[in-house]
């Protein structure tokens, strides 16, 4: 199994910040790239998908970059909504531990 | 709109069995490929496994965890995804959720997720 890891575990920014998550593959996954944004009691939402499409809704404030083994989720202009646990999974496969956003 | 209800949960002995099932619409099921997810209380996602479409071979791929114990399969003729669960062991505790990504062409990307059902194994 290909495995994926995050980095941080967590974070904790204030309103306007710009946040950056990593994502590491164990092998080059191309761009089979996905990040999930879960809040508490929710079910996960796709933000975006083959490393860095945005899907149709999700603030631009968004932003996924990368290919291979090494991707990242960028949130600029960071806002109090944005508090939630950030997974990359490669694609319809194995989920990163996560990464808990909380605000200053 | 797109729907997924799962069913099937509950409380299970380590080592007893349960089959869970989730029941599409909204969608041409057959052409998707579904997966199942799962998460124990207060921990992070975890992929149990997932089924292509039959045009794209249609066979199930499991996460090592599961492998050998767990079964996926499909109904195309009645929109419905299945997930067998054998040898349980308290480890296998979590809501399962099962869930899709499908592809609208120029009305770009969509996921979807059921409500999740709780899967509970103790004696």
């Amino acid at each position: 199994d290909i495995q994926m890891t995050q980095s941080p575990s967590s974070l904790s920014a204030s309103v306007g910040d710009r946040v950056t998550i990593t994502c590491r593959a164990s092998q080059n996954i191309g761009s089979y790239l996905s990040w999930y944004q879960q809040k508490p009691g929710e079910a996960p939402k796709l933000l975006i998908h083959v490393a860095s499409s945005l899907l149709s809704g999700v603030p631009s404030r968004f932003s996924g970059s990368g290919s291979g083994t090494d991707f990242t989720l960028t949130i600029t202009n960071l806002q109090p909504e944005d508090c939630a646990t950030y997974y990359c999974q490669y694609s319809f496969s194995s989920f990163g531990p996560g990464t808990k956003v909380e605000m200053k | 709109e797109v729907l997924l209800v799962e069913l099937g949960g509950g409380l299970v002995q380590p080592g007893g069995s349960l089959r869970l099932s989730c029941a599409a619409s909204g969608f041409v099921f057959s052409n998707a490929w579904m997966s199942w997810v799962r998460q124990a209380p207060g921990k992070g996602l975890q992929w149990v496994g997932r089924i292509p479409s039959k045009s794209d071979g249609g066979t199930p791929v499991y996460a090592a965890p599961v492998k050998g114990r767990f079964t996926i399969s499909r109904d195309d003729s009645k929109n419905t995804l299945s997930l067998q669960l054998n040898s349980l062991t308290t480890e296998d505790t979590a809501v399962y959720y099962c869930t899709t990504v499908l592809h609208w062409g120029a009305a770009g990307t969509t996921d979807h997720w059921g409500q999740g059902t709780l899967v509970t194994v103790s004696s």
